[in-house]
């Protein structure tokens, strides 16, 4: 079954703590994605990577870092900097190295810190 | 920023009845993109729309592409239980100087049986 996941489903971090969400997609997409959602917002953008070894700043990339050296995985890192961790996250990728073609999303983390 | 104005932000319905959701902006886009989100999953695509007037069904999904190409709306006919979730709308901006996706807030859906 080809598709997107997202490990763990549910992450508990200590305020101070760097934590490294999973993002994995066996659809040979070249481009992948993070976003953050927080309640009755829209999906906002933290880093982007359209091939391997290359990324982009979305909208909110402070406090956030990401790699890209497999086409399959684009792990993100939330790092202590961030200030408002706790949030769901969502990786997505999408087909072709443009904009153009349709993003799909993988299940979601939701991290919390305390 | 572009903005995407979604609405209306929620509706309680009984099933059976039709619903109708719409987006609107004041950017032109490319593409425009109908999710839909459960509790504590992914959005996943509904509908896809690629040009100016297009209209474009998915079984009780109807959705269209504003001639404008700033704006679009979804209908859902006959609504059931399992309708129940958010439904974004999303529109694609590319080729230019701005490359984004960007997302409206969401409506929320309850169908009451």
């Amino acid at each position: 079954d080809g598709g997107i996941t997202q490990s763990p489903k549910y992450l508990f971090r200590k305020e101070g703590q760097n934590v490294t969400l999973s993002c994995e997609q066996n659809l040979n997409h070249d481009a992948m994605y993070w976003y953050r959602q927080d309640p009755g917002q829209g999906l906002r953008l933290i880093y982007y990577s359209q091939i391997v070894n290359d990324f982009q700043k979305g909208d909110i990339a402070e406090g956030y870092s990401v790699s890209r050296e497999k086409k399959e995985s684009f792990p993100l890192t939330v790092t202590s900097a961030q200030k408002n961790p706790t949030a769901f996250y969502l990786c997505a990728s999408s087909m072709g190295t443009g904009w153009s073609t349709v993003q799909y999303f993988g299940p979601g983390t939701r991290l919390t810190v305390t | 920023g572009q903005q995407l104005n979604q609405s209306p932000q929620s509706m309680f319905i009984q099933e059976g009845e039709d619903v109708s959701m719409n987006c609107t902006s004041s950017s032109i886009f490319n593409t425009w993109l109908w999710y839909k989100q459960e509790p504590g999953e992914g959005p996943v695509l509904l509908i896809a729309l690629y040009k100016a007037g297009e209209l474009t069904s998915n079984g009780r999904l109807t959705a269209q592409f504003g001639i404008t190409r700033k704006d679009s709306f979804l209908n859902i006919s006959a609504s059931i239980p399992s309708d129940v979730g958010i439904y974004f709308c999303a529109g694609l901006i590319y080729g230019g100087a701005t490359n984004k996706l960007i997302f409206g807030t969401g409506t929320l859906l309850a169908v009451q049986p």
